[in-house]
């Protein structure tokens, strides 16, 4: 079946350090986003790319960076300059406008210890 | 500025009873609207979209959403909850002509009683 899996369901991180999110679908979409969601805010847009070798910041990158190799892939780094970094991250695809609606996978938390 | 507004944050509604979750958007574009669910610590999964034509539209799980333009609503409604409904819903907002880029509301917690 085919999906968005997102690795590791959980993280933890020490202050300072980069960490690398992972999201891989395999629905030929060309769509792809990273949001996080933190208790009572909804979500928030990182990053997006429309295409392959090209991405866009959403309303908070700061501190983030994203690469779109891969038509199947779009990994996310948490940096050390992210001052906030503890939270949930969803990483989502869409085919084009006809179908439009996104489809999710299930998260990474990401913890700072 | 486009937004999304889910004015209930939290919603207890006893097994059996009827639901509506309310949303309001801000556009400046003709809007695609959505219905997403969440359970706890699992990602959005999505229960409905309008785009065009009958204001009145069907999901899965039994939800429908009828889309008021002049009253700029999105409203969820259930005639009747199951335990399993608990969970968070957002609402969503995108535009015909834009990026694919989605508008979230800020969620309504869903907690049903037995």
């Amino acid at each position: 079946d085919g999906g968005i899996t997102q690795s590791p369901k959980y993280l933890f991180r020490k202050e300072g350090q980069n960490v690398t999110l992972s999201c891989e679908q395999n629905l030929n979409h060309d769509a792809m986003y990273w949001y996080r969601q933190d208790p009572g805010q909804g979500l928030r847009l990182i990053y997006y790319s429309q295409i392959v070798n090209d991405f866009q910041k959403g309303d908070i990158a700061e501190g983030y960076s994203v690469s779109r190799e891969k038509k199947e892939s779009f990994p996310l780094t948490v940096t050390s300059a992210q001052k906030n970094p503890t939270a949930f991250y969803l990483c989502a695809s869409s085919k084009d406008r006809e179908s439009y609606g996104y489809t999710f996978g299930s998260g990474t938390r990401l913890t700072v210890v | 500025a486009q937004s999304v507004t889910q004015p209930d944050i939290h919603i207890t509604v006893s097994e059996g009873a009827s639901l509506e979750l309310r949303c309001n958007y801000s556009y400046g574009a003709t809007p695609y609207l959505f219905w997403y669910v969440q359970s706890p610590g699992q990602g959005l999964q999505l229960l409905l979209k309008y785009f065009s034509g009958d204001t009145l539209v069907q999901g899965i799980k039994g939800f429908e959403a009828e889309f008021k333009r002049s009253q700029s609503s999105f409203n969820l409604r259930k005639p009747s909850v199951h335990w399993s409904d608990a969970a968070e819903y957002f609402c969503a907002v995108g535009a015909l002509y834009n990026t694919d880029k989605l508008i979230f509301g800020t969620g309504t917690r869903l907690q049903v009683f037995p």
